[in-house]
């Protein structure tokens, strides 16, 4: 157990929904970085907050979009949902962005999302 | 950060040591060897991670040759529990923290 809480589990909608995912860090963990695993693409970094601010984006697309809470729990938001959004979704969480020994990223057990 | 390159997949009797190499020799001297695995479907789970040092912690042991262009991650007594994809990630210290990973190596461990 990481520490990291990711919820829902799974997640079952339509095409066109739009759903949220939520992520809490590790207790003391200031920065949450979320990731995407699907089949054809691997597993490929989204976006990346540190104590409430956006700190780095990935490959993420304008449909989908994140925020982390003065709590530093974060949440990410996917809209207009495609079939190719189909994915296990990744919050990890470090207690520093980038630097030593602090940074090591430690991931949730994930978010699984069909859509249909 | 530095492009790796790992075999795709590997076969280990269970009980003997689980030796995976990884290839890094275009990494800099300011760029940390990160190892992580992921078991099923399960989120990737941090081993250990070394600069140039050979470093040891519970779950495994890395190897970083002299010249940093190559590691090793040893896994001392595999067991059935470590059967899962390993991935070798190559990534700056400060400044770049996302982690990028490649296709890393299906470990399968043999009854």
């Amino acid at each position: 157990d990481s520490g990291v809480t990711q919820t829902p589990k799974h997640l079952i909608t339509a095409t066109g929904q739009r759903v949220t995912l939520r992520c809490s860090p590790r207790s003391g963990d200031l920065s949450v970085y979320w990731y995407q695993q699907s089949l054809d693409q691997g597993l490929q970094f989204l976006i990346q907050y540190y104590n409430g601010e956006e700190r780095a984006k990935g490959n993420i697309l304008e449909r989908f979009s994140a925020q982390q809470f003065p709590d530093l729990h974060s949440e990410l938001n996917l809209s207009s949902l495609e079939l190719g959004d189909s994915a296990l979704y990744f919050c990890a969480s470090s207690v520093v962005p980038g630097g030593g020994l602090g940074d090591t990223q430690y991931f949730g057990p994930g978010t699984r999302l069909t859509v249909l | 950060d530095a492009k790796t390159t790992q075999p795709t997949s590997m076969d280990c009797a269970e009980g003997r040591a689980a030796n995976l190499p990884c290839n890094h020799s275009t990494i800099s001297g300011n760029e940390y060897v990160y190892w992580y695995r992921q078991i099923h479907s399960q989120g990737p789970q941090y081993i250990i991670h070394g600069l140039k040092n050979n470093e040891t912690n519970e779950m495994a042991s890395l190897i970083i040759t002299e010249d940093r262009k190559s590691s090793t991650l040893i896994l001392p007594h595999a067991t059935l529990r470590d059967t899962a994809v390993y991935y070798c990630i190559v990534r700056v210290a400060f400044g770049n923290e996302k982690l990028t990973f490649g296709t890393g190596t299906r470990l399968t461990i043999i009854p």
